[in-house]
C-alpha cells in the first residue's frame, strides 16, 4: 500500500516562500503524476499543480507565477515551493498520486495533509 | 475554469438512511468526474471515478451516476463510518483540475 507523507514548516512569514516535501513509501515514485492540493480552513479543495517523474509540470493558472515543483526520484520525494505567500495561502496542504488506471485524471493515494499557517 | 457546485452544502442523516449528493458542472464534462471522502486528520479517499466506477476496496453501498453536467453520489444505507465530508472533482477541461465546495454529512 503506497503511503505519502507531507513535511515542512508549519509556520511561514508573509512574503516568504512556503516549501513542502512529500515522501512516497512502499511504492516507486517513477512513472506517475504527483499533485499538490490544498484546503483553506472552512473552504473547499484547490488543486495547486502536478509534476511527472521526468520533471514535466502543470500548474493551476491562478498560482502559476508563484509556483515551483520539483522531483527527486533517488529519494522518492517531490516538492512544492510557493513564493510571496500571504494569509490567503494558509491551508492544509495535501500531496496525492495521479491514478494511472484512469489516465491520471483522479487521485488514488493521498497524504494525511500538513497545516501551513502564514503569519508573522 | 469549470465550476462544480455541490448540493446540499450540509446534510443531517441517521445510520441506515439513504442519501444522495448532487454535483453540477458549469459546462459538460462527459463522465470525467470523481468523488472523494474526507475526514479530519486522515488521508482523503477516492470512492468513485469516471462518474460511476467504484474504486477497489470501496463498499458497494456507494454508487455514482450522471454525465454531462449533473452527477450524483448515493450511499444506500449509512454506516457510522460514512459521516464525513464529500467532494466531487472534474478533469475534463484542464488545467485546472477543479473540485466542488464539499458536502458535510453529519449524524442526526
Amino acid at each position: 500500500q503506497v503511503q505519502l507523507q507531507e513535511s515542512g514548516p508549519g509556520l511561514v512569514e508573509p512574503s516568504e516562500t512556503l516549501s513542502l516535501t512529500c515522501t512516497v513509501s512502499d511504492g516507486s515514485i517513477s512513472d506517475y503524476y504527483w499533485s499538490w492540493i490544498r484546503q483553506p480552513a472552512g473552504k473547499g479543495l484547490e488543486w495547486i499543480g502536478r509534476i511527472y517523474t521526468t520533471g514535466s509540470t502543470n500548474y493551476n493558472p491562478s498560482l502559476k507565477s508563484r509556483l515551483t515543483m520539483s522531483v527527486d526520484t533517488s529519494k522518492n520525494q517531490f516538492s512544492l515551493n510557493l513564493s510571496s505567500v500571504t494569509a490567503a495561502d494558509t491551508a492544509i496542504y495535501y500531496c496525492a498520486r495521479g491514478a494511472r488506471s484512469s489516465g491520471w485524471k483522479y487521485f488514488d493515494y493521498w497524504g494525511q495533509g500538513s497545516l501551513v499557517t502564514v503569519s508573522s | 475554469a469549470i465550476q462544480l457546485t455541490q448540493s446540499p452544502s450540509s446534510l443531517s442523516a441517521s445510520v441506515g438512511d439513504r442519501i444522495t449528493i448532487t454535483c453540477r458542472a458549469s459546462q459538460g464534462i462527459g463522465t470525467s468526474l470523481a468523488w472523494y471522502q474526507l475526514k479530519p486528520g486522515k488521508a482523503p479517499k477516492l470512492l468513485i471515478y469516471d462518474a460511476s466506477t467504484l474504486e477497489s476496496g470501496v463498499p458497494s453501498g456507494f454508487s455514482g451516476s450522471g454525465s454531462g453536467t449533473v452527477f450524483t453520489l448515493t450511499i444506500s444505507s449509512l454506516r457510522p463510518d460514512d459521516f464525513a465530508t464529500y467532494y466531487c472533482q472534474q478533469f475534463n477541461t484542464y488545467p485546472p483540475i477543479t473540485f466542488g465546495q464539499g458536502t458535510r454529512l453529519e449524524m442526526k
